[in-house]
C-alpha cells in the first residue's frame, strides 16, 4: 500500500526566505503525487502534482517540487516565500485502482515578518 | 470551475443523534470521496463511492454509512454521534482532467 510521510509538523521561515517542505512516498507502482494547501477554515487546494511527465513540476503560487525517484522524495520549494504563504501544506499519493488518495499528515508553514 | 458544495459549515449534535453531512458536485463525476481531517493526523479516508448506489470502505468506515442515489450527490452518515467524531470532515470528487476537488469542509462538533 502506498503511505507518505512529511518531516516536520511545523516549519517556520522568514519573509524572504527558502521554503523547503519535505515528502517522502512509498509506492509499489510508478506514483501519482500531489501537494495541496489548506488556509485556515477552507477545503484543501491543490498547488501542484507529478504524473510521470516532467520530474520538476511547477505550480501556482510560485511553488515548485522535484520528483526524485532514487530518493522516494517529493519537495515543495519556493524561493522566497511570502506572508500570504502560511497555511498548513499536505503531500498525497494517488491509489490504484478507485484514486483514491493517501495523505500525509500535513506540515504547518509559519511565516514571520 | 467545478464545485463541491458542502451544505453545512458548522455542525453541532448530542452523542447518539443520526447525523446526515451533505456534499453535491456539479460535474458529473462518477468518483466522490469523504475524508475525516483532525490536527496531526492529516486526512483519512472514510467511504468512497465510484457510481451511483455503489461504495466502498475507506481506511476508517467505522461508526459511518454513506448513501449515493443521485449521481451529484454523496451523503456521509453518523449512524449514532459519538465525541469523538468530532472533527472536521471534507468531501472531494474527482476527474482525470481536473483532478480532486474539494469542499470547504463541515466542521462537526459532538457534545
Amino acid at each position: 500500500a502506498q503511505s507518505v510521510t512529511q518531516l516536520g509538523s511545523h516549519v517556520s521561515v522568514s519573509e524572504g526566505a527558502l521554503v523547503l517542505l519535505r515528502c517522502n512516498y512509498s509506492s509499489s507502482v510508478p506514483p501519482y503525487l500531489f501537494w495541496y494547501v489548506q488556509y485556515p477554515n477552507q477545503g484543501l487546494q491543490l498547488l501542484l502534482k507529478y504524473t510521470s511527465a516532467a520530474t520538476l513540476v511547477k505550480g501556482i503560487n510560485g511553488f515548485e517540487a522535484e520528483f526524485k525517484k532514487s530518493e522516494t522524495s517529493f519537495h515543495l520549494t519556493k524561493p522566497s516565500a511570502h506572508m500570504s504563504d502560511a497555511a498548513e501544506y499536505f503531500c498525497a499519493v494517488r491509489n490504484s485502482g478507485y484514486s483514491t488518495l493517501t495523505f500525509g499528515k500535513g506540515t504547518m508553514l509559519l511565516v514571520s515578518p | 470551475d467545478v464545485k463541491v458544495t458542502q451544505s453545512s459549515r458548522y455542525l453541532v449534535k448530542r452523542t447518539g443523534e443520526k447525523v446526515f453531512l451533505e456534499c453535491v458536485q456539479d460535474m458529473d463525476h462518477e468518483n466522490m470521496f469523504w475524508y475525516r481531517q483532525d490536527p496531526g493526523l492529516g486526512l483519512r479516508l472514510i467511504y468512497f463511492s465510484y457510481d451511483v448506489k455503489m461504495k466502498e470502505k475507506g481506511d476508517i468506515p467505522e461508526g459511518y454509512s454513506v448513501s449515493r442515489e443521485k449521481k451529484e450527490r454523496f451523503s456521509l452518515i453518523l449512524e449514532s454521534a459519538s465525541t469523538n467524531q468530532t472533527s472536521m470532515y471534507l468531501c472531494a470528487s474527482v476527474d482525470e482532467r481536473y483532478g480532486y476537488t474539494f469542499g470547504s469542509g463541515t466542521r462537526l462538533t459532538v457534545v
